[in-house]
């Protein structure tokens, strides 16, 4: 089951925060937090594997509730780098990621 | 360059034609992960590989398709046949020989358009 992201797309100025959250109706064991740029590979952020576990990856958090089958990435003072389409993923098995569908942020100066 | 490498980064044919993609894993790594994406669509995982072994192909389409990644050299996605509908992005990823940690590193893709 392909989780849900949202919002699909957010335009922040730099400096400001933004919140993208990833939801499943299935069980989720762990989440998995990917950033792309256009043309380049997806890159790894972070994963979290426990339910309420929240780690850190420079200003960029994020949050697993397991009860609630969601996971929160919360980006604070965007800079321009920022920009990019941010992907959760849940794990199948090893190396089988079920991707949502990305959210793409646009930092502007 | 230690990082994923993938080739070739363009690649066009026409309509029932193979394409064959190529990817070289990280050095040290030698688990390798197929992925396809769809213009503003996530990726979708294909197939995982070890040395001369398929561990996982459940999401390979089941015909036209096949992967491998033999003892020695890159491995290697065929698409046999090609259709419209196969134009996409093909990232490889990798991951190291040790305990699985979560983390795949990707190559840059490989863009195949189907004329």
């Amino acid at each position: 089951q392909q989780p849900v992201q949202s919002p699909q797309a957010v335009i922040l100025r730099e400096g400001e925060d933004a919140v993208i959250n990833c939801s499943s109706s299935k069980a989720l064991y762990s989440v998995h937090w990917y950033r792309q740029k256009h043309g380049e590979a997806p890159v790894f952020l972070m994963i979290l594997l426990k339910g309420g576990e929240q780690k850190g990856h420079e200003k960029i958090s994020a949050s697993f509730n397991e009860k609630k089958q969601q996971s929160s990435l919360y980006l604070t003072a965007s800079q321009l780098s920022y920009s990019g389409t941010y992907f959760c993923g849940t794990e199948r098995s090893q190396g089988n990621l079920i991707f949502g569908k990305g959210t793409k942020l646009s930092v502007k100066p | 360059n230690a990082g994923v490498m993938q080739n070739p980064r363009h690649l066009v044919r026409r309509r029932g034609q193979e394409a064959r993609l190529r990817c070289s894993p990280m050095k040290g790594h030698s688990h390798v992960y197929w992925y396809r994406q769809l213009p503003e669509e996530g990726l979708k995982f294909m197939v995982y590989l070890q040395k001369e072994n398929i561990i996982d192909e459940s999401g390979m389409p089941k015909e036209r398709f096949s992967a491998e990644f033999p003892k020695e050299g890159p491995s290697i996605l065929r698409i046999q046949q090609v259709v419209r509908g196969d134009s996409a992005a093909y990232f490889c990823a990798s991951s190291a020989r040790e305990r699985w940690t979560g983390e795949l590193f990707f190559g840059e893709g490989s863009r195949l358009t189907v004329l």
